[in-house]
């Protein structure tokens, strides 16, 4: 069956430093790949989405790459703020092994971001 | 203006009850879906539905129905409902094609 992998359940991350978080993903060709952030008593909220045949895509501060050979995507965040504390999903979707255009999520990153 | 909302918000009922949560989009979406959030804060895929297509997470019970007015609307039918159907439930919606999904603020269900 499908399985997603994002790196520990908590990372703590100095103010101003990269934050970079890690899906892994098996048993799936998915035709994209999407990252979302998650607060406390909300929905997830849309960040990046990468296709298959895309390598690395930016916005703002924020940057994911997409390696289908390795089945790893990474995110990152630079000159990270508390603001960004927050929990970041990973989300697969399409191609080989996914059911129309339902997201199959990782179980999340918690990002700490201290001053 | 908000683009997808849910009610309620919260719900709490008891074993044995029917119960819908509705959910809404003025996105202008054609693909709506419903999650389910865990107390393990996974989350699930439980329904994609288009004007053509319903699409139905195969581990999902059929006391679980999804319902669809419109091409706005999406509401989710629970019957017979057990502990086990405790958690967050969210609606979300988006273009058809792998785009980006926007979600409800969730419906937080407890059966007692």
């Amino acid at each position: 069956s499908q399985k997603i992998e994002q790196n520990s359940e908590a990372l703590n991350i100095q103010e101003g430093k990269t934050a970079t978080l890690t899906c892994n993903y098996t048993n799936y060709s998915p035709a994209y790949l999407q990252w979302y952030r998650q607060d406390p008593g909300r929905g997830p909220v849309f960040l990046l989405l990468i296709r298959e045949n895309e390598k690395e895509k930016r916005k703002e501060r924020l940057k994911v790459t997409f390696d289908t050979t390795l089945k790893q995507s990474l995110f990152h965040i630079t000159a990270s703020q508390p603001a960004d504390s927050a929990t970041y999903l990973c989300a697969l979707g399409g191609g080989v092994g996914g059911g129309a255009d339902g997201l199959t999520f990782g179980k999340g990153t918690h990002l700490i971001i201290q001053p | 203006d908000t683009a997808v909302s849910q009610t309620p918000k919260y719900l709490v009922t008891q074993m044995g009850n029917d119960k819908s949560i509705k959910c809404e989009q003025n996105l202008g979406h054609d693909t709506m879906y419903w999650y389910k959030q865990d107390s393990k804060k996974f989350l699930k895929i439980m329904f994609s539905y288009n004007n053509k297509e319903l699409i139905i997470n195969e581990t999902v019970p059929n006391r679980f129905s999804p319902k669809s007015p419109d091409k706005a609307h999406l509401n989710l039918h629970i019957n017979s409902l057990e502990l086990g159907d405790s958690a967050v439930y969210f609606c979300a919606s988006s273009l058809t094609g792998g785009r980006a999904q926007y979600f409800g603020p969730g419906t937080r269900l407890t059966v007692l």
